[in-house]
């Protein structure tokens, strides 16, 4: 498909395991961002990728948290030692340009953690 | 980024317009409002941007007020599949990041 996918949909993960979520966005696509949605609230910030290059991790709630996009495309999120306070949708997105006003944010489904 | 406020919920008959309303009274020159929607268990889907002219596109129009302080976003003829949690972003541009900050949003349900 042409659209940004995830996986997997769904996690469950004991108290303290270590989890990777993964981001396949649409080719080409220049930034890729991470969000986390807590259940009734709006998506919020993580961080922000350039390329290669994270230019923005200033919403990572941890320094369990931690996300890399080593050749450019592809994205992993990974959150160490989970606690039950993770548990939220992890959404992807991702856009074709850098910077500029006009940057429509392509989402993918997202990836639902829970911790139990 | 300024701050948006939008009511919690509204509804709407099948077929007939949709006028959701955003406040953004502390928007500044540079500012753009972005409309996106969120469905049920999907990711959010961008819908239409304004600066400060009215915007239409084949999803929606965009009604921004002569002081930019608020907006309206309209669904000239809503269906069922248009029920979803509609957020109004303020948002610049020209920083390290286009991250967008999402409130709470508005529920929309539209009734048959």
């Amino acid at each position: 498909g042409a659209g940004v996918s995830q996986s997997p949909r769904y996690k469950v993960a004991k108290r303290g395991q270590d989890v990777a979520l993964r981001c396949d966005p649409i080719s080409g696509h220049v930034s890729l961002f991470w969000y986390q949605q807590a259940l009734g609230q709006g998506p919020e910030f993580l961080t922000y990728f350039q390329n290669e290059a994270q230019l923005d991790k200033s919403g990572l709630p941890s320094d369990r948290f931690f996300a890399e996009r080593p050749e450019g495309s592809v994205s992993t999120l990974k959150i160490q030692r989970t606690q039950q306070e993770d548990s939220a949708v992890y959404l992807c997105a991702s856009s074709s340009i850098a910077g500029g006003p006009v940057d429509e944010q392509f989402f993918g489904p997202g990836t639902r953690l829970t911790v139990l | 980024d300024a701050k948006t406020t939008q009511p919690p919920s509204m509804d709407c008959a099948e077929g007939r317009a949709a006028n959701l309303p955003c406040n953004h009274s502390t928007i500044s020159g540079n500012e753009y409002v972005y409309w996106y929607r969120q469905i049920h268990s999907q990711g959010p889907q961008y819908i239409i941007h304004g600066l400060k002219n009215n915007e239409t596109n084949e999803m929606a129009s965009l009604i921004i007020t002569e002081d930019r302080k608020s907006s309206t976003l309209i669904l000239p003829h809503a269906t069922l599949r248009d029920t979803a949690v509609y957020y109004c972003i303020v948002r610049g541009y020209g920083g390290a990041t286009n991250k967008l900050i999402f409130g709470t949003g508005t529920l929309l349900a539209v009734q048959p």
